[in-house]
């Protein structure tokens, strides 16, 4: 299993302003992921996040706006740039071990972030 | 391109009543299925899971969910639900063309009342 912290675990923001979230697990895993879910929404894939590689984008997320560190296999941020209320949402960071489908995916408990 | 959907957004139930919350999905190749759970206040855990072999898979809590490939579905199911059992559920794919990726149903939120 792999066991996730968050930080912040909350926050309250102004719009233009950025704010990057910490994600720490308590083993190497390989492939990190970074989700949004938006209220009444379900999780939406932001970008997959590959110690030593660049981090890969879906489709309506950027770089500017949603760049991402993966500096070892333990840790990783995610920052949210020039904040309006539309990225008011709760963000999360997911892990699995390695690549097989059957390795068990693990949720941290999300960052809640307002931007007013 | 994969997507499930999650026919109940909300679905209230009595403690000891039965529960089936439904889940189809859509994928152009094969697929595996996931019920993921929200309690209130915490993360994401996985629930129970279909890769291949048997049709029905059972969760530790008495959740049981059926894959059925010709009506693309993946319901779960629990003949008797708890207190305890309220919380958000999630229907989860990953296609085989995307061997990583989760796609994720808006959820539904399971509320037992006393």
């Amino acid at each position: 299993s792999a066991v996730i912290s968050q930080k912040p675990s909350r926050d309250i923001c102004q719009r233009g302003t950025s704010l990057t979230i910490q994600c720490q697990v308590d083993s190497q895993v390989t492939m990190m992921f970074w989700y949004r879910q938006q209220p009444g929404q379900s999780l939406t894939l932001i970008a997959t996040a590959n110690q030593g590689s660049e981090a890969t984008y879906e489709s309506g997320f950027v770089i500017d706006k949603f760049p991402i560190s993966r500096p070892n296999l333990t840790f990783s941020t995610l920052t949210v740039s020039n904040m309006s209320p539309e990225d008011s949402s709760i963000y999360l960071c997911s892990v699995r071990v390695s690549g097989e489908v059957w390795n068990e995916q693990f949720f941290g408990p999300g960052t809640r972030l307002t931007v007013l | 391109a994969q997507s499930v959907t999650q026919l109940d957004s909300q679905v209230p139930v009595f403690e000891e009543a039965p529960v089936e919350l439904r889940c189809n999905y859509s994928s152009s190749v094969s697929v595996y299925l996931f019920w993921y759970v929200q309690y209130p206040n915490q993360g994401l855990q996985l629930l129970l899971k279909y890769l291949s072999g048997s049709t029905l898979v059972e969760s530790i809590n008495g959740f049981e969910a059926e894959f059925n490939k010709s009506q693309t579905s993946f319901h779960l199911r629990k003949p008797s639900v708890h207190i305890s059992d309220t919380a958000e559920y999630f229907c989860a794919v990953i296609g085989g063309g995307s061997n990583y990726k989760l796609t994720f149903g808006k959820g539904t939120l399971l509320t037992v009342n006393p």
